[in-house]
């Protein structure tokens, strides 16, 4: 069964940058993922996927500060110049045999 | 540009079906995509729901067992959720969302409908 974790929480200050990460389980380390974003109140809006080749692709609209990055089983979303408006959940995401699964996202909180 | 809408009751008796329906603009439902269902109870993560495809092959997910059904309206362009014998543990808000065919990735979500079930 895959599994994707991520750290509950993460924060960072206003105009820095961050790196949010979903881990893979040791039987799936080489699939891709994708990252979702969801502001407080409001639904999942898809930022990006990130397969394991170390790049990315975003969305329609998505700003240039969003970037993905992967090593080993490690996929990454990295924030840069951090916005107010960054705070969110962000969840990462993948399918397999059938199966959607999501990791159990990660709160950023923009200090 | 595809666009997702929710809707349905928002609320639903202990015991009874709950159903929703996703109308879909921008793009025919027959066109090479999964159209998923997703749920978030309030203050919870993300939990996937199920998904039928346009050849009309579905996938729930197993936690949910034969509760679900999910189904395509090609005249009308939605896709429907039917969730039998629901309980307090099903309310949630309710997500529709598309993945392309062949792809990992939801790539567009509806706003949500929030669903609670109560006597």
């Amino acid at each position: 069964q895959l599994v994707l974790t991520q750290s509950p929480s993460a924060s960072a200050s206003l105009g820095a940058s961050v790196k949010v990460t979903c881990t893979l389980d040791s039987g799936h380390s080489s699939f891709a993922i994708a990252w979702h974003q969801q502001r407080p109140g409001r639904g999942p809006r898809y930022l990006m996927k990130v397969p394991n080749d170390g790049s990315h692709s975003k969305g329609d609209g998505i700003p240039d500060r969003f970037s993905g990055s992967s090593a080993g089983a490690e996929r990454y979303l990295t924030i840069s110049s951090l916005q107010s408006e960054d705070e969110a959940d962000y969840y990462c995401q993948t399918w397999v045999s059938g199966i959607q699964v999501f990791g159990g996202g990660t709160k950023l909180t923009v200090l | 540009q595809v666009h997702l809408q929710e809707s349905g009751p928002g609320l639903v008796k202990p015991s009874g079906t709950l159903s929703l329906t996703c109308d879909v603009s921008g793009v025919s439902i027959s066109r090479s995509y999964w159209w998923t269902w997703v749920r978030q109870a309030p203050g919870k993560g993300l939990e996937w729901v199920g998904e039928v495809s346009h050849r009309d092959i579905t996938h729930h997910n197993p936690s949910l067992k034969s509760r679900v059904t999910i189904s395509v309206d090609w005249a009308k362009n939605q896709f429907s959720l039917s969730l039998t014998s629901a309980t307090a543990a099903d309310t949630a808000f309710y997500y529709c969302a598309r993945r392309p065919d062949g792809d990992y990735e939801i790539d567009s979500w509806g706003q949500g409908t929030l669903v609670t079930v109560s006597p």
